[in-house]
Parts: C-alpha cells; structure tokens; sequence
C-alpha cells in the first residue's frame, strides 16, 4: 500500500526550512528517501532502518518513527539545488519492494 | 560502488514493435531486480520483482505477456515492451539490491529509460 506525503507541494525562498512526511499505514523496516530532478532518476539521500533511528546529510536530515510508521524528512537553510520532487519509499521487510509515496515538488526560489 | 546502468537511455519506436531494455549491476551481485514505471508528474509505480533464475512477479493491473521480464543473470535483467502502444510510453526505471554490503539493505536505481511510442 502506498505511503501517504505531506505536504504535496511547497515553494521555499533560499534559506527557509521546510519539513516532508511520509506515513504509512502498515508496519516498516525501512524508509528511503529520494529526491528526482525533472527528467533524471532518483537520487539517493538516505535509508533509515527500523529501531527509530534519525540521520543527518549535511542540511539534510530525517527521522523515522516505527511505532507511528511515519519517517520525516528536514531540510535546513534551503539552497536552490534542493529544488524536485521527493519520494520517500517505504519496505515492510528487509527483502520487500520498495514502494513510492506520490511525491512532494520542492521549489526553491531566490 | 554499487552502480547500476540502462540501456538505451531513451528510445523512439513505431507502434507495435517490441522494445528491449537492459538494466545492469556494474559492481555487485543483484539477486533480486525491481522495474518502475512513472508517467509525467506522477510517482514511480513497481510493475515486477526478479529474482535471478526464477519468474518474475508482477504487481496487480501489469500484464505479464506485454511485459516480459528476464533475469538470467546475477548482473542483467531485460524488460521487453511487445507490442508497444502509445499508452506505454513512459519513463522505465529498474532497481537491484544484492546479498551484501549496502546493497543488502538499499536499493540502487538505474538512470532510465525514457520510451517514446509513435
């Protein structure tokens, strides 16, 4: 079943924060967390396991809730490289498919 | 380390031709393969899972026969489009993940390939 993204959309001026959710409705052993630029694949920024873990990336960081099933995703003093839609995709087991939320569009204006 | 590739990066094909693209593990053993479709502005939606030397399963709603999937090898697995339609033109994007390493928990994407159906 496909994670749930909040906010859809969000438009950022340089150096605002912004804050992505992901929720999931099943129980997770991992979130991952892209970013895709218009035309290009998805590029990595990170996975969090199971065991409540939050990680950081630069300005970019993310938390994970097993309990609520909900990963979050933080972007600090927002560059205008950070603008594209971001997917967090979610696994209910280690060897399971990794399905996609419906995306978030990050625009970063200067 | 652990990259894969995509080949073609995009192709343009008359309707009702068969398109082949390959998706390779460069650097590790990919155990099991993963094919994504995403529309214009859409999410990335999983046709099928591979495993190597085993059928593929694919999700509710992809017709197996239109999309062949072969993964013979532990480093390429082939999606065919038979009898490709304008409607299948889309963005294919595959995936693998392996046995060890970050490849055990991470899953690796192509760069894709964009089919165009005329």
């Amino acid at each position: 079943q496909q994670p749930v993204q909040s906010p859809q959309a969000v438009i950022l001026r340089e150096g605002e924060d912004a804050v992505i959710n992901c929720s999931s409705s099943k129980a997770l052993y991992s979130v991952h967390w892209y970013r895709q630029k218009h035309g290009e694949a998805p590029v990595f920024l990170m996975i969090l396991l199971k065991g409540g873990e939050q990680k950081g990336h630069e300005k970019i960081s993310a938390s994970f809730n097993e309990k609520k099933q909900q990963s979050s995703l933080y972007l600090t003093a927002s560059q205008l490289s950070y603008s594209g839609t971001y997917f967090c995709g979610v696994k209910g087991s280690q060897g399971g498919k990794l399905i996609f939320g419906q995306g978030t569009e990050l625009s970063v204006k200067p | 380390g652990a990259v894969v590739s995509q080949h073609p990066s995009w192709v343009i094909c008359k309707s009702g031709t068969s398109v082949k693209i390959e998706c390779r593990s460069l650097d590790f053993q990919a155990t099991t393969m993963f094919w994504y479709r995403q529309f214009p502005k859409q999410s990335l939606m999983l046709m099928a899972t591979s495993n190597e030397g085993s059928k593929a399963t694919y999700e509710q709603g992809v017709e197996k026969d239109k999309f062949l999937i072969n993964h013979a090898s532990l480093t390429l697995s082939t999606l065919t489009v038979t009898s490709a339609h304008p409607e299948d033109s889309s963005f294919y994007i595959c995936s693998a993940t392996g046995t060890s390493g970050r490849s055990y928990n991470e899953q690796f994407f192509g760069p894709g390939t964009r089919l165009t159906v005329l």
